[in-house]
C-alpha cells in the first residue's frame, strides 16, 4: 500500500516562509506523479492551490508555489498571512486512474 | 461559473445502501473526468473513485472496490456514487470534484455527510 507522508504540523510567523513536503513511503516523488496541493479550512470543501507540480490554480495568490525538492514534492508559502492558517494536503497520481492523498499538514500562523 | 451541487447524503444502517448525486453546471460535463473524495470525522482526505468523461472507464480505491459504483449521466450533467454494503467506517463527508487539466481537481462540490450507524 502506498503511503504519502506530510509533516503533521508547522507554525509560521506572519510574513514568514514555510515549506511543506510530500513524500512517498517507498521511492521518490517526481513530476511524473503530477503532484497537486489543496487547502482546507474546518467545515469547508478543499480549495485547489497547485496542480502538475508547480502550476497555480486560477485565483491563487503567487505567495503559494510548488516544486520538487530532493525526492519530495513541496509547497512553499512566502509571506504567510493569517488566513493561510489551514490544513494542506498533497495528492499524487499513481497511474491507471488511481490517486492518493497525503496525510495532511496543519499550518498555524502566529 | 462552475458549480457542483451534491445531494443524497444522510443516515443509513450498516449493510444498507445510499446513492449520492453531484449535479454539474458551467462547463462541458462530458469533457472532463469526475472523482469522489471522502473525509472521515477528524481525518484527512481520501480519494475513493474516478470516472472518465465518456463514462467508459472507472477507477476505485481498494477500500471501496466491489461495494461502491461510480457512474455519470452526461445527458443530465450528473455524477453518481452508488454505495452498497455500507460500514461504520464509511461514515464521512463525501466530496465530488471535477478533474483538472492534469491529474488534479479544479472544482469541488460542497460536501455531503454520510453517517452509517444503527
Amino acid at each position: 500500500q502506498t503511503v504519502v507522508t506530510q509533516e503533521p504540523s508547522f507554525s509560521v510567523s506572519p510574513g514568514g516562509t514555510v515549506t511543506l513536503t510530500c513524500g512517498l513511503s517507498s521511492g521518490s516523488v517526481s513530476t511524473s506523479y503530477y503532484p497537486s496541493w489543496y487547502q482546507q479550512t474546518p467545515g469547508q470543501a478543499p480549495r485547489t492551490l497547485i496542480y502538475s507540480t508547480n502550476s497555480r490554480s486560477s485565483g491563487v495568490p503567487d505567495r503559494f508555489s510548488g516544486s520538487i525538492l530532493g525526492n519530495k514534492a513541496a509547497l512553499t508559502i512566502t509571506g504567510a498571512q493569517a488566513d493561510d492558517e489551514s490544513d494542506y494536503y498533497c495528492m499524487l497520481y499513481l497511474g491507471s486512474g488511481i490517486f492518493v492523498f497525503g496525510t495532511g499538514t496543519k499550518v498555524t500562523v502566529l | 461559473e462552475v458549480h457542483l451541487l451534491q445531494s443524497g447524503g444522510g443516515l443509513v444502517q450498516p449493510g444498507g445502501s445510499l446513492r449520492l448525486s453531484c449535479a454539474a453546471s458551467g462547463f462541458t460535463f462530458s469533457g472532463y473526468a469526475m472523482r469522489w473524495v471522502r473525509q472521515a470525522p477528524g481525518k484527512g482526505l481520501e480519494w475513493i473513485s474516478g470516472i472518465i468523461g465518456s463514462g467508459t472507464s472507472t477507477f476505485y480505491a481498494d477500500s471501496v472496490k466491489g461495494r461502491f459504483t461510480i457512474s455519470r449521466d452526461n445527458s443530465k450533467n450528473t455524477l453518481y456514487l452508488e454505495m452498497n454494503s455500507l460500514r461504520a467506517e464509511d461514515t464521512a463527508v463525501y466530496y465530488c470534484g471535477k478533474g483538472g487539466s492534469t491529474y488534479s481537481f479544479d472544482y469541488w462540490g460542497q460536501g455531503i455527510l454520510v453517517t452509517v450507524s444503527s
